[in-house]
């Protein structure tokens, strides 16, 4: 079984801050890791993938095998990244799973 | 938009009553899931289709729900006999086939509301 962790519901930063949005995993195999994006009124996204191994609007992401992590950061926050974060995983069965997200507010 | 698109947008429907949304992927996508998306929660996975053929549907998914995608295009999912606990945003989403990395590209979902 495959599942997606994401401890906090809410994580409320100033701008300019650094952030940190956690991610744990469970799954025993080599799993695909994803951050979608959802702003306000708009459709859920693609933020970054782990194979990419890209930096998307600052935010990064690593992959931390032995600590089953996936989390997201960025350096300074910017009031444009208030959104709703997913974590998502795709193991062997093509069917991918998500966190419960993290709601981020940065404020100005 | 090439984009993936959901109709309606939003359905508000009496207990009991049937409903069917509709699906439609981006063109060139041959894998179509279907999720369920409550009040703080994340997506929860219903059904996938790996061109018209249903390949899996998950336990949340009841006898009333059934999904189609008859010519590998469009989907539906008809909710028969539905129940306040029905009561979700219904979110399709594509993907290009057999590739993990693949990431979805979802719809703007329909707001299901039953009262």
């Amino acid at each position: 079984a495959q599942r997606v962790t994401q401890p906090e519901k809410l994580l409320s930063v100033f701008k300019g801050a650094p952030v940190e949005l956690k991610c744990n995993y469970s799954y025993s195999g080599s799993p695909e890791l994803f951050w979608y994006v959802q702003y306000s009124r708009q459709r859920l996204q693609l933020l970054l993938r782990h194979i990419s191994r890209e930096s998307i609007k600052g935010f990064t992401a690593d992959l931390n095998k032995g600590e089953t992590s996936f989390h997201l950061k960025k350096p300074f926050a910017q009031e444009e990244d208030s959104a709703m974060y997913y974590c998502a995983l795709t193991g062997g069965s093509y069917i991918p799973t998500f966190g419960r997200g993290t709601s981020l507010i940065v404020h100005p | 938009d090439t984009g993936v698109s959901q109709d309606p947008r939003h359905k508000i429907t009496k207990r009991g009553q049937n409903v069917t949304f509709r699906c439609d992927p981006i063109s060139e996508h041959n894998r179509l899931y279907w999720y369920r998306q409550t009040l703080g929660q994340g997506p929860e996975f219903l059904t996938y289709f790996q061109n018209e053929a249903q390949l899996e549907k998950s336990r949340l998914l009841s006898d009333r729900f059934s999904a189609e995608r008859p010519k590998g295009s469009f989907s539906t999912l008809e909710i028969q006999r539905t129940e306040q606990g029905d009561s979700a945003m219904y979110l399709c989403a594509s993907s290009l086939v057999g590739r993990r990395e693949s990431p979805l590209h979802f719809g703007n979902g329909t707001r299901l509301t039953v009262t």
